[in-house]
């Protein structure tokens, strides 16, 4: 199994730009996660799923938009790239129950100049 | 709202000590804990994840302990080796009525070198 799969690893935009960050899991997952990672601010979360056609905002959830129309992929989209989305993003996925283990992508590096 | 804070934020020892990663929540209603790793440019790997009525979980040289009371949990590294050089993070899942849907809060983590 290839686990959590995000494209692309880097991408630079320039400012008003948009993008989609595409993630793909293979493990049957329920639940999927966007979340950030910025020095000293530690891992945030920007939107999640509880299930195909489920979305919901997470804790830093404005300037992106997310879809899940297959339960295997999850979709983070920048509508107008802005500086301050400048970090490392990680798609993570779980399957429902205590004992399930959080998987995560290796992530993806956007810069917006 | 829930916070987790990880203490020491780095550290550094010989190849072959043993050593404690600690990491502290302030709301003790959690549903689990689980400690990642993180190696650089890489995303999170699982570690070791622990229930809310358990104890401890152990895997191999690592050990990882629960008080919920406290909130507390505790990652505890036999025998370090320099490929345990890594970032590792803790993070809790808050108690949705039981369910999984809660939601996750991470701490800052704790960079550790151990160099040979």
């Amino acid at each position: 199994n290839a686990g959590v799969t995000q494209t692309p690893k880097f991408r630079v935009l320039k400012t008003g730009q948009s993008m989609t960050l595409l993630c793909a899991q293979d493990m049957n997952h329920e639940y999927m996660y966007w979340y950030r990672q910025d020095p000293g601010m530690g891992l945030r979360l920007i939107h999640y799923s509880v299930g195909e056609g489920t979305t919901a905002k997470g804790e830093v959830p404005d300037g992106y938009n997310v879809s899940r129309l297959k339960k295997q992929n999850f979709l983070l989209g920048l509508e107008s790239a802005a500086p301050s989305q400048t970090s490392v993003y990680f798609c993570a996925s779980i399957r429902q129950g205590s004992a399930s283990p959080l998987h995560f992508g290796n992530g993806t590096r956007l810069t917006v100049t | 709202k829930q916070e987790v804070t990880q203490i020491p934020a780095a550290l550094s020892v010989p190849e072959g000590e043993n050593l404690v990663l600690n990491c502290s929540f302030t709301d003790s209603a959690i549903y689990n804990l689980q400690w990642f790793r993180q190696d650089p440019g890489k995303g999170l790997t699982s570690l070791l994840l622990i229930q809310s009525s358990q104890r401890e979980q152990t895997s191999g040289r690592l050990n990882a302990s629960l008080d919920k009371s406290s909130g507390r949990s505790t990652l505890y590294i036999a025998a370090s080796q320099p490929g345990d050089s890594a970032t590792y993070l803790c993070a809790v899942r808050e108690d949705a009525g039981g369910t999984s849907y809660g939601k996750l809060t991470f701490g800052q983590g704790t960079i550790l070198t151990v160099h040979p």
